[in-house]
């Protein structure tokens, strides 16, 4: 069975470019998330959606993030403009119940 | 609030050496509870779950976790390690199906021969 995939597997730019990472849940799944891991922080909640609407978006760090679930099978998470401090490896995870499944993640560097 | 604590950022243990990985947590409801691993470069995995029943879970390779409720902890054990068993270990918690789950810090066990 196809996990959750995520694209970009490695993403490499410079501050001030946008970046988009994309997601596809597994089929069926009804929630979805996108998590950021840094060694600082751990594994952070960003937001997630319910039936393609958001429900929680509270830890999007700025307004430079923002997040669309347009079907049930895409997502994308923006970052313009880009920093530094925002390299992190990004994760998307998709639920159907109280576990989630994860997909690789994005590793993200901003230079 | 919910909030969990993993107490011990790094492990280092020799191999067929048993091992606990302490994990408490706070909240003021029911709770699901978790534990996944992470390898280098790849995402997290599930390794067990407590959502209802008996309070010993146990995976496929070998580890368990108790829930205690009075202790509000969840740790998890192994009696003897592999090498194989590097890895990042997270313990995480939740409230209710489809919430998002909140996630320790980490635990780095480190399997050595």
């Amino acid at each position: 069975d196809a996990g959750v995939i995520q694209s970009p597997r490695h993403e490499v730019t410079e501050m001030g470019q946008e970046v988009t990472l994309r997601c596809k849940p597994i089929s069926g799944h009804d929630y979805l998330f996108w998590y950021r891991q840094t060694m600082m922080r751990g594994l952070e909640l960003l937001i997630y959606f319910n039936n393609n609407v958001p429900i929680d978006d509270s830890g999007m760090p700025e307004d430079r993030f923002s997040a669309k679930m347009p079907n049930a099978s895409f997502s994308t998470l923006k970052i313009q403009p880009s920093e530094p401090r925002d390299s992190a490896v990004y994760f998307c995870a998709s639920s159907v119940g109280p576990e989630l499944h994860f997909g690789d993640g994005t590793r993200l560097s901003i230079l | 609030a919910q909030s969990v604590t993993q107490l011990d950022s790094q492990v280092p243990v020799f191999e067929e050496a048993p091992v606990e990985l302490r994990c408490n947590y706070s909240s003021s409801v029911s709770v699901y509870l978790f534990w996944y691993v992470q390898y280098p470069n790849q995402g997290l995995q599930l390794l067990l779950k407590y959502l209802s029943g008996s309070t010993l879970v146990e995976s496929i390779n070998g580890f368990e976790a108790e829930f205690n409720k009075s202790q509000t902890s969840f740790h998890l054990r192994k009696p003897s390690v592999h090498i194989s068993d590097t890895a990042e270990y997270f313990c995480a918690v939740g409230d209710q199906a489809g919430t998002a789950l909140i996630f320790g810090k980490g635990t780095t066990l480190s399997v050595s021969s």
